[in-house]
């Protein structure tokens, strides 16, 4: 069955550092993969999408890679501020049982970055 | 992007109890989607709703424990029936941009059962 993993242990890095986010996934062959940011008590909100044919895409201090050889994504966060704690999700293109596409989502990392 | 609203915001309610949670979004939509967060895990697709024609639902969810509506393009609701302390979780809405395959989410509903 497909299957999506992402860390469920919290990620605790150091302000300035950067911070590495994986998603490994099975049984899957997506067009695209994309990464959510989650805060608590709020709905989950769009960062990146990577699609199959591209290696790396980056937006400001985000960059995510796309290795479908190893079926893995990194989602890397660089000079991370005590505002980028959140809980990050991977999320993968699906089918929907009656047709279009879906997203299928990780269970999410944890990131806190202290001071 | 698209803003999207839901009511109420939570809700604690009684076992045996329905509760309808709405979805508005600012632009006329195709598709939206219903998801279910239990605590400490991830969203779950329970249906997609297309205006116009039933929800489409995922394995594992059924019309009768979740009717959904979708009077038109802008809104939808989904129903909670017959609750149990099990149901208790977060349930969002979202729909997908146009020209593009990312998702905007509402800020969800946070249910209780007692």
């Amino acid at each position: 069955s497909q299957k999506i993993e992402q860390n469920s242990e919290a990620l605790n890095i150091q302000e300035g550092k950067t911070a590495t986010l994986t998603c490994n996934y099975t049984n899957y062959s997506p067009a695209y993969l994309q990464w959510y940011r989650q805060d608590p008590g709020r709905g989950p909100v769009f960062l990146l999408l990577i699609r199959e044919n591209e290696k790396e895409k980056r937006k400001e201090r985000l960059k995510v890679t796309f290795d479908t050889t190893l079926k893995q994504s990194l989602f890397h966060i660089t000079a991370s501020q005590p505002a980028d704690s959140a809980t990050y999700l991977c999320a993968l293109e699906g089918i929907l049982t009656g047709g279009g596409n879906k997203l299928t989502f990780g269970t999410g990392t944890q990131l806190k970055v202290e001071l | 992007s698209a803003v999207i609203s839901q009511k109420p915001s939570r809700d604690i309610c009684q076992r045996g109890t329905s509760l309808t949670i709405q979805c508005q979004v600012d632009s006329q939509v195709t598709m939206m989607f219903w998801y279910r967060q239990q605590p400490g895990q991830s969203l779950t697709l329970i249906a997609t709703a297309n205006q116009g024609s039933e929800a489409t639902y995922e394995s594992g969810f059924v019309i009768d424990k979740f009717p959904i509506s979708r009077p038109n393009l802008t809104f939808s609701t989904l129903t909670v029936s017959n609750m149990s302390p099990e149901d208790s979780s977060i349930y969002l809405c979202s729909v997908e941009a146009q020209l593009a395959n990312e998702q905007f989410f509402g800020p969800g509903t946070r249910l209780t059962v007692l």
